[in-house]
Order: structure tokens, then sequence, then C-alpha cells
């Protein structure tokens, strides 16, 4: 299986910081991934997918990169209404996997 | 735009099998899209289960094979997992999602269902 690894597991900041979260696959994956973003008691919402295509109805504040094993998930204002749990998953392998979330949390 | 819902028993005893079903509206399973099951242990995060497609394929996580089946019901338009011989580390929220099927790899899910969870407990 391919495994991802999100870092931090948690960052604490303040609305209006720019934020950056990290993904990195055990393996290149090509642009092959997608990002969510889950708040407490709610199913996940999808935010990115192929590493920087921007989900409808998701705001341009955030943005995706990286192609390979390395990726990033930025927000460049925190709002209020960002502070959620952020998963990375890839789908290079029909074994599709998550990475074990981001915590982000208000300073 | 199409919505799924999740429904089945909330509560299992260890070594009892559990079937799930998704509900799907506004759009046809047989039309298009993958269809899996996601789930998330209590605090912890997102584990895959399974997907199959609108044309019979399946996809299996290989931690879970052998226990699990998912399952197409047209003339309902749902599709259902069975996962056989459940422990108490079975214990999660349970989603169903769909994921594009003309997308080659790119495969992501969405939408997702509200969830549902399922207690694995004696």
């Amino acid at each position: 299986d391919i495994q991802m690894t999100q870092s931090p597991s948690s960052l604490s900041a303040s609305v209006g910081d720019r934020v950056t979260i990290t993904c990195r696959a055990s393996q290149s994956i090509s642009t092959y991934l997608n990002w969510y973003q889950q708040k407490p008691g709610k199913a996940p919402k999808l935010l990115l997918y192929a590493a920087s295509s921007l989900q409808s109805g998701v705001p341009s504040r955030f943005s995706g990169s990286g192609s390979g094993t390395d990726f990033t998930l930025t927000v460049s204002s925190l709002q209020p209404e960002d502070f959620a749990t952020y998963y990375c998953q890839q789908s290079y392998s029909t074994t599709w996997t998550f990475g074990q979330g981001t915590k982000v949390e208000i300073k | 735009q199409v919505q799924l819902q999740e429904s089945g028993p909330g509560l299992l005893k260890p070594s009892e099998t559990l079937s799930l079903i998704c509900d799907v509206s506004g759009f046809s399973i047989s039309s298009g899209y993958y269809w899996g099951w996601i789930r998330q242990p209590p605090g912890k995060g997102l584990e895959w289960i399974g997907t199959m497609s609108q044309s019979g394929n399946s996809y299996y996580n290989p931690s879970l094979t052998g226990r699990i089946t998912i399952s197409l019901d047209t003339s309902k338009n749902q599709f259902s997992l069975k996962l056989t011989s459940v422990t108490a580390a079975d214990t999660a929220v349970y989603y169903c999602a769909g994921q594009p099927h003309n997308t080659g790899w790119y495969k992501w899910f969405d939408p997702w269902g509200q969830g549902t969870l399922v207690t694995v407990s004696s």
C-alpha cells in the first residue's frame, strides 16, 4: 500500500494567518492527490482534486500544489470556518489511502 | 444533485455481520460513478474499505479482504456493504461515497453520505 504522511499532525493558527499543510507519499503518485476538510460530526468535504484543481464552490483561499511524493495544501488567509481537520488521499493505486489528518486549531 | 444516505443497525455483537445500505438519490447508480465505503473509528482518521464500479468491478482494502462484500442493487438505486466477523476494532462511523468514473486514475470521494455510527460491543 502507498502510505500517506501528513505534517504537522496539528497546528494552532490565528484568523488571517497563512497556513500550509504537507502530505508526503511513500512512492511517486504523480498528481493523483486529493484534499478534504472535515468538521466535527460531519462527513469530509472535497476541497481539491488532482493536486491543484479547486472543487466547485470551494473558496479560492484554498490552493494545492505538488507532484511525485510531496504535496502542500495552503490556506492563504485562515477564516473562522476553516478550523477543521484536513486529510490528503492518493488515487494512484486502487488501494486508496488517506493521510492521518492535520487538525487546525484556533490559537 | 446526487445525495447519499446510509442506513443499518447501530449496535452489533462481536462475530456478527455488519450490513449497511447506501440510498442514492438524484442519480442512477448504473449510469456512472464508482460507489465506495469509508470508515472512521472514534477520534481517528479515515480508512477506505472498498469500492464497486458501476460495471461491477470491485476493489477492496487488502486489510479487510475476505471479510467484505460490496454490491449494487440497481432496482433500488442503492449499494450495500457487508462486513463479517466484526470485533470492537470495527466500531466506527461508516460513510458511503461516490467516486467519478470517467476521470481515469483521478478518483476522489465526492459526494459523501452523512455517516452512520456502528458500535460493536458484547
